[in-house]
């Protein structure tokens, strides 16, 4: 199985802060890499498709970038609704599989 | 805007079987796949397999292999996910989500939509 894993687990962050969270996978996936942002008894969302293509309707401080193995999903200015929970996801290999998760807390 | 609208919670007792459905409103499953993904209590997200309705070709995580069905209606536009032999550990919300297929390579797309999610409980 290809392992994802993303970095850091848990991120403090302050409204209009610069984040970026990072994705390695245990083997090279070329771009087949999607984010998803989750919050609290919702289901998740998709962000970013093959690793830097933004889903319509997604707001363009999001923005994904990578390749191989090593990618990263940033937000170029906090908002309030941004804090929730952000996984990566690999469609290469089967099983597909998720990172563990990057939870983004409000500082 | 296609949605998927998934059926109800549900209480199991540890031995017995689950089943839940994913219904698309406003749009298809056909020419699509749907992805079934679980989360437990506090817990990431887990894929369990995928269908092609179209010609209701499956492929399951090793750790369902067996246990878990998925099939699906076109007539309806409807897939389903049957779980059994149900222990406390599959305890948790289950989602369905629609995808592309590449006959190419083989593969799911991204997931775009999500179902809401149903609650499933297996407690004695």
């Amino acid at each position: 199985d290809i392992q994802l894993t993303q970095s850091p687990s848990f991120l403090s962050a302050s409204v209009g802060d610069r984040v970026t969270i990072s994705c390695r996978a245990s083997q090279a996936i070329d771009t087949y890499l999607a984010w998803y942002q989750q919050k609290p008894g919702k289901a998740p969302k998709l962000l970013i498709y093959t690793a830097s293509t933004l889903q319509s309707g997604v707001p363009s401080r999001f923005s994904g970038s990578g390749f191989g193995t090593d990618f990263t999903l940033t937000i170029s200015s906090l908002q309030p609704e941004d804090f929730a929970t952000y996984y990566c996801q690999q469609l290469t290999n089967y099983p597909i599989t998720f990172g563990q998760g990057t939870r983004l807390e409000i500082k | 805007q296609v949605q998927l609208v998934q059926s109800g919670a549900e209480v199991r007792r540890p031995g017995s079987s689950m089943k839940v459905s994913c219904k698309a409103s406003g749009g298809t499953l056909s020419n699509y796949a749907v992805n079934w993904i679980r989360q437990a209590p506090g817990q990431g997200l887990e894929w369990m397999g995928v269908i092609i309705p179209i010609s209701g070709s499956t492929n399951y995580a090793q750790q369902f292999q067996g246990r878990a069905t998925f099939t699906a209606d076109e007539s309806t536009d409807t897939a389903y996910v049957e779980l059994r032999s149900l222990r406390s550990e599959d305890t948790g919300i289950y989602y369905c989500a629609r995808s592309g297929y590449s006959y190419g390579y083989g593969f799911p797309t991204w997931f775009d939509p999500w179902g809401q999610g149903t609650l499933v409980t297996v407690s004695s």
